[in-house]
């Protein structure tokens, strides 16, 4: 069975870095395509960034330049860097497999505030 | 970047009803779309992607139609539990963009 776990948020100041972690089960990130998924309070789904199994990366607008894809095949875990961070990234952040995506993570809430 | 708008943005409805949401992409994306469903305080649950194919374990209830730029949920027999969030999603062009979601709530 096919498992998702994201772990590493927490608060934070603006401007601040953290690092979110999704460990996987039941199928390998390194053959997949998996992906983050944002979701502030009270609103919708964002799509924040996404890791083909070719290892090409692409980011929303709202966070290129700031945050950072990435994967451990040893680990099977997913990542995601977040750098220079700003209030309006307080959310809920999901990792997600699968292009279309059919497996979610139960999400890990970042909140960014002084 | 590809817009989808969902419409309506709420709705309200009687256990029993069936109800059609909309979803329409700014340009088209074939049927590269997939529609999500969330419960408060859960994450998003896969229901349907290429626009009609049902996820695994899904029930038939749900169904989806379309292609190009405009597509379609409906939602048979309204129970209970169907009271919830829908997102539609294009995933043909990065980046990938959701709908504003459309809530279903009870009449």
């Amino acid at each position: 069975e096919m498992q998702l776990v994201e772990s590493g948020g927490g608060l934070v100041q603006p401007g601040g870095s953290l690092r979110l972690s999704c460990a996987a089960a039941g199928f390998s990130v390194t053959n997949s395509y998996v992906t983050w998924v944002r979701q502030a309070p009270g609103k919708g789904l964002e799509w924040v960034s996404g890791i083909y199994s070719d290892g090409s990366t692409y980011y929303g607008d709202s966070v290129k330049g700031r945050f950072t894809i990435s994967r451990d095949n040893s680990k099977n875990t997913l990542y995601l860097q977040m750098d220079s961070l700003r209030p309006e990234d307080t959310a809920i952040y999901y990792c997600a497999r699968g292009l279309p995506v059919d497996c979610w993570g139960q999400g890990t809430l970042v909140t960014v505030s002084s | 970047d590809i817009q989808m708008t969902q419409s309506p943005s709420s709705l309200s409805a009687s256990v029993g009803d069936r109800v059609t949401i909309t979803c329409r992409a700014s340009q088209g994306i074939n049927n590269y779309l997939a529609w999500f469903q969330q419960k408060p305080g859960k994450a998003p649950k896969s229901l349907i992607y290429a626009a009609s194919k049902l996820q695994s374990g899904v029930p038939s209830k749900f169904s989806g139609s379309g292609s190009g730029t405009d597509f379609t949920l409906t939602i048979s027999n309204l129970q209970p539990e169907d009271f919830a969030t829908y997102f539609c999603q294009q995933y043909n062009f990065n980046p990938l963009t959701f709908g504003g979601g459309t809530k279903v709530e009870i009449k």
